[in-house]
Parts: C-alpha cells; structure tokens; sequence
C-alpha cells in the first residue's frame, strides 16, 4: 500500500506571495489532516478534513485554508506569506478519525525569503 | 485551551543507559498516542493507549497512561544508537478532537 505523499518537497517563496501544497492520503483514508511544524514550536494542528468538509480547526490565522476533494486528497493555501510561515508542513491521513493512528507523508519544506 | 506538556526537551544518554519521557496534558485525555521522528524524518506512529492505567511494552520500549488519564510516560530500556531521534506524545480529549502534540523530547545516543 503507497504512503500519503506530498508535493512538493520543497518550495521557496518570497513574502506575500501565496502557496499551495498538495496531500494524497493512504487509499481508503478519509481524514486527513494538517500540521506545521517549526524547531520553536514543535508540531501545530492546522486542520483535519473528512468527506470534504473541515471537521477541526486549530489557532491559525485566515490566511491558512484548505480543502479535500472527493477522492480524499486535501490541498492547503497559504497566502499573503510571512517570514514566519517557514516551516515544514506535515499531511497526515487515517482511516476516520483522529482516534486512529495517524500517518504521515514526508512533508513540504517551505521557506518564505 | 488544551495543552500537552512534555518534559525533557533534550535529553543525551551513553548507550546501554535508560531513557524516559513524560508527558502532562491540562484536561483529563480520551486517549494518547505516542510517535518518533528520526532526523530529518516524520512522526512515525509508535502506539497508542486508551485505558486507564494502561500499560504497554514494544520490545524495550514501556508506554504507560496514568491513572488519571491526564499523563503518560514513555521509557526505553538499554538505549541503542537506532533509538535517535524526537518522541512525540499527542492526546486527544474528549471536548476537543482533535490531537494535540506535545513539544518532543529530542533523544541523542552516544555509542
């Protein structure tokens, strides 16, 4: 069985810009959710999405959105980029919810010059 | 909100010697899952515990769930230079659902 994948690796961006990273969770996952993390703050939920709808929200500002098509793969957007929104961003996927074991893709390195 | 404590931050052993993380959340959990992060990897999913109690073993790792469910320790026995790398415990409370992750606890091994 394939892992969850992200694209892309990595991304270079400069402020104000805005992004767009892409998740293909595990086949037959229907959650699947968002983390940052930073070396200062460790691993921060953005989201969780299931049936294409966002189930969860964490504490992060307007500008950090996404979304889930019908085939369970997610997207996020990021616009108007900061400085501080450098970070990598983790999907992880499981079978339902967040009480399941969760897996993660190998993440996208953003860094916003 | 809710908060997931996790003590130490870092913590460096000789091998062969025992290693133990703790973790302490505000608000009483539904369960608590525990994951590793070697270098420039991502959380690997290691277990997860339910029960009160609880008390679980992989090889020489031990997880337990406190009695309260508002705490969970993880500890390895004989630290090997293969355990490198940052534990991540992640509770789930029953008002909100969704994980939260504790800071991690950065393990270096010296042979």
């Amino acid at each position: 069985k394939a892992g969850v994948t992200q694209t892309p690796r990595y991304l270079i961006k400069t402020r104000g810009q805005q992004v767009t990273l892409s998740c293909s969770p595990i086949s037959g996952h229907r959650s699947v959710s968002w983390y940052q993390q930073t070396p200062g703050q460790g691993l921060q939920f953005l989201f969780e999405y299931f049936s294409e709808t966002q189930r969860n929200k964490g504490n992060f500002p307007g500008r950090f959105s996404g979304r889930q098509f019908s085939n369970s793969r997610s997207e996020m957007n990021v616009s108007t980029l900061e400085l501080g929104d450098s970070a990598l961003y983790l999907c992880a996927s499981s079978l339902e919810t967040s009480y399941d074991e969760q897996f993660f893709g190998p993440g996208t390195r953003l860094t916003v010059l | 909100g809710q908060q997931v404590m996790q003590i130490p931050q870092y913590q460096h052993v000789q091998e062969g010697e025992d290693f133990t993380t703790y973790c302490n959340s505000s608000t009483t959990l539904s369960n608590i899952q525990w994951y590793k992060q070697r270098p420039g990897g991502h959380p690997v999913f290691l277990i997860q515990l339910v029960k009160s109690g609880e008390v679980k073993k992989q090889k020489r790792l031990t997880f337990q769930f406190g009695e309260a469910k508002k705490n969970s320790s993880l500890h390895i026995t004989a630290t090997q230079t293969t355990d490198v790398g940052t534990y991540f415990c992640a509770g789930l409370s029953g008002g909100y659902n969704k994980l939260i992750f504790g800071a991690g606890t950065r393990l270096a091994v010296h042979p």
